[in-house]
């Protein structure tokens, strides 16, 4: 069956950084974009990142463009957000998920989630 | 960008009642969005995609409607499991998620 796992998370400085990684299983992960999103203490959903299938394309939400990169490893089932220059306002639990298309589809399946605490 | 606004934020109903949720889209999205239920401490569910395709394993009782501009998620009659947060996406241009509603027991 299909399983996303996220890791990396944890409480960081502001101005630090940290990396997420997600390992998936069930499905080839090569034929797929895969996302990130998030979700701040009590709020909603935001979309962060996409990357398609192949690593060529990405896209960002402006609040974490030049700070956020998204990548994968399609050798190793991995999908990986690096955030740089964290703030407090990216406080909070962040999903990988897929996409249904090569690109531009919509999120069929989800991970658990990792907690992300931005604090001094 | 594309804003997605959910109405209402929260919503109190009963067991058997039917419930039906609206989103709406600054600009047209086609049949381009999905609905997604949430419950305290999971990871988002998909139920719906392309407006009114039910996903697989997902009770009949969930059906979607709509295009262009306005979406509704109706669940026939509500059972206790469906007490949770909805929240509708749209996927026309790059992603955005309405604010959520959330079912509670009236």
């Amino acid at each position: 069956q299909v399983q996303l796992v996220e890791s990396g998370g944890g409480e960081v400085q502001p101005g630090r950084s940290l990396r997420l990684s997600c390992v998936v299983s069930g499905f080839t992960f090569s034929s797929y974009a895969m996302h990130w999103v998030r979700q701040a203490p009590g709020k909603g959903l935001e979309w962060v990142a996409v990357i398609s299938y192949d690593g060529s394309n990405k896209y960002y939400v402006d609040s974490v463009k030049g700070r956020f990169t998204i990548s994968r490893d399609n050798s190793k089932n991995t999908l990986y957000l690096e955030m740089n220059s964290l703030r407090a306002e990216d406080t909070a639990v962040y999903y990988c998920a897929r996409d249904s298309l090569q690109l531009g589809g919509y999120l069929d399946y989800w991970g658990q989630g990792t907690l992300v605490t931005v604090s001094s | 960008d594309i804003q997605m606004t959910q109405s209402p934020s929260t919503l109190s109903a009963s067991v058997g009642d039917r419930v039906t949720i609206t989103c709406r889209a600054s600009q047209s999205i086609s049949s381009w969005l999905a609905w997604f239920q949430q419950k305290p401490g999971k990871a988002p569910k998909l139920l719906i995609y392309k407006a009114s395709s039910l996903e697989s394993g997902v009770p009949s009782r969930f059906s979607g409607s709509g295009s262009g501009t306005e979406f509704t998620l109706t669940i026939s009659s509500l059972q206790p499991d469906d007490f949770a947060t909805y929240y509708c996406q749209q996927y026309n241009s790059f992603w955005t998620f309405g604010q959520g509603t959330k079912v509670e027991i009236k």
